[in-house]
């Protein structure tokens, strides 16, 4: 069965440290998402792509935080500099967009940050 | 905007009963679709149930039901014959319309435990 990949699974970093996260959506998944979660907390949307495009990353901090995904495929969420309130969970989802009413999300095993 | 409220920050039930877990929502738009999600300790995001604003049965996948009420705006989460495996945080979301079709808007969870 397909997965959305993530890596590093783990990643303990100094602040003001540059940090980087890499998904792998499922493949044909036009959408993709970043969500941050905080611990005790639900996750919260950071940015949404469609295909190349950046449909919302109007919660994204974008003073420190950057994100990409250049061939519509694969992406890319960079912190630079890291600091200690950005220590949470940052989850990666694809979904297939296909028009449909339903539009189901499949999260990666996710990538937890702990900054220093 | 979306809203999706939690009341209930812990749950206990015992193994082989039923339990109800809570939600409620609020949006203006007429179309949205809710979900519930559990995360186990290891993190990853697992697809339960989804129920559309116009379905007009409930939405049932095994043991897992959603009981919708869509003029108290509520869509509850029921778990028959819990299981230990069942302990988790559980997560209700939705989503909405416009060009942030499919971003999913989190409560703040119910930590679910089951006991022998």
């Amino acid at each position: 069965e397909a997965e959305v990949a993530q890596s590093p699974r783990y990643k303990i970093t100094e602040k003001s440290q540059a940090v980087a996260f890499w998904c792998d959506p499922i493949s044909g998944h036009a959408t993709l998402y970043w969500y941050r979660q905080i611990l005790g907390q639900g996750p919260e949307l950071l940015v949404q792509f469609q295909d190349e495009s950046v449909v919302d990353d109007s919660q994204l901090p974008k003073d420190r935080f950057s994100a990409e995904r250049l061939k519509g495929v694969d992406s890319t969420l960079k912190i630079q500099p890291a600091e200690l309130g950005d220590s949470a969970m940052y989850l990666c989802a694809s979904s297939l967009d296909d028009g449909a009413s339903r539009v189901e999300q499949y999260f990666g095993p996710g990538t937890r940050l702990t900054v220093t | 905007a979306q809203k999706i409220t939690q009341t209930q920050p812990g749950m206990f039930v015992q193994e082989k009963e039923a339990v109800t877990l809570d939600c409620t929502y609020d949006t203006s738009d007429q179309s949205y679709g809710l979900f519930w999600y559990k995360q186990p300790s290891s993190g990853e995001m697992i697809f339960l149930i989804y129920q559309g604003s116009y379905d007009e049965q409930n939405a049932t996948e095994g043991r897992y039901s959603l009981n919708f009420q869509k003029a108290r705006k509520s869509a509850n989460l029921v778990i028959s014959a819990s299981q230990l495996g069942d302990s988790a945080m559980y997560f209700c979301a939705m989503t909405g319309r416009g060009s942030t079709l499919g971003r999913l808007y989190f409560g703040r969870g119910t930590q679910l435990t089951v006991w022998p």
